[in-house]
């Protein structure tokens, strides 16, 4: 069974630019969510897709936007990029969008903004 | 609005000992609560789910209990090693989707 995979690893870019970050969910999961963690903070709840539509958003900017296809692997997209979205951006993915079900997370990718 | 905080926020033990991680939350009505182990710049590795009618899940050494009534959970390490050296994070899953978390206790085993 292959667990989450997020790719790239490490990525570094400048203020106003656009990124793409990548998770291929768990085998077998359908749902998929992405956190993102400060340094020394828990991670925050951006948003879920749950065959392939939004099923839950967290206090994030529009500018921060995601997309899931139909292998229930998932993008994030973040536009003008600012200093404060350096974190590591991880992914999460689950069998199904139940609130009982646990989540497996990906290693994760960690974002600088210079 | 769910807050969740962990105390202590680091702890240091010496090989051997038993301890436990404590986790509060403010508001009674999730679904689950998942105790996670992180590794200095890594991914978020399950521990244990207990659901909200339970009242403890037990994995080898670890056993995570929950009350709910007064929005309580602990993380029982008996017998700890070097190799449990890392930070324990607590989440609440309140809306059936977000994982609520704190900041999470940063745990260092000396042999």
């Amino acid at each position: 069974e292959t667990g989450v995979t997020q790719s790239p690893t490490h990525l570094i870019k400048t203020r106003g630019q656009q990124v793409t970050l990548r998770c291929s969910s768990q085998s077998g999961h359908n749902t998929v969510s992405w956190y993102q963690q400060a340094l020394g903070q828990g991670p925050q709840f951006i948003f879920q897709y749950y065959r392939e539509e939004e099923n839950g958003r967290g206090n994030f900017p529009p500018r921060f936007s995601g997309l899931q296809f139909p292998n229930y692997s998932s993008e994030l997209n973040v536009n003008a990029l600012e200093l404060d979205d350096s974190a590591l951006y991880l992914c999460a993915s689950s069998e199904g969008g139940r609130g009982t079900d646990t989540q497996y997370f990906g290693p994760g990718t960690r974002l600088t903004v210079l | 609005k769910q807050e969740v905080t962990q105390i202590p926020a680091a702890l240091s033990v010496p090989e051997g000992e038993n301890l436990v991680l404590n986790c509060s939350f403010t508001d009674s009505a999730i679904y689950n609560l998942q105790w996670f182990r992180q590794d200095p710049g890594k991914g978020l590795t399950s521990l244990l789910l207990i659901q909200s009618s339970q009242r403890e899940q037990t994995s080898g050494r670890l056993n995570a209990s929950l009350d709910k009534s007064s929005g309580r959970s602990t993380l029982y390490i008996a017998a700890s090693q070097p190799g449990d050296s890392a930070t324990y994070l607590c989440a609440v899953n309140q809306a059936g989707t977000a994982l609520i978390f704190g900041k999470g206790t940063t745990l260092s085993v000396s042999s």
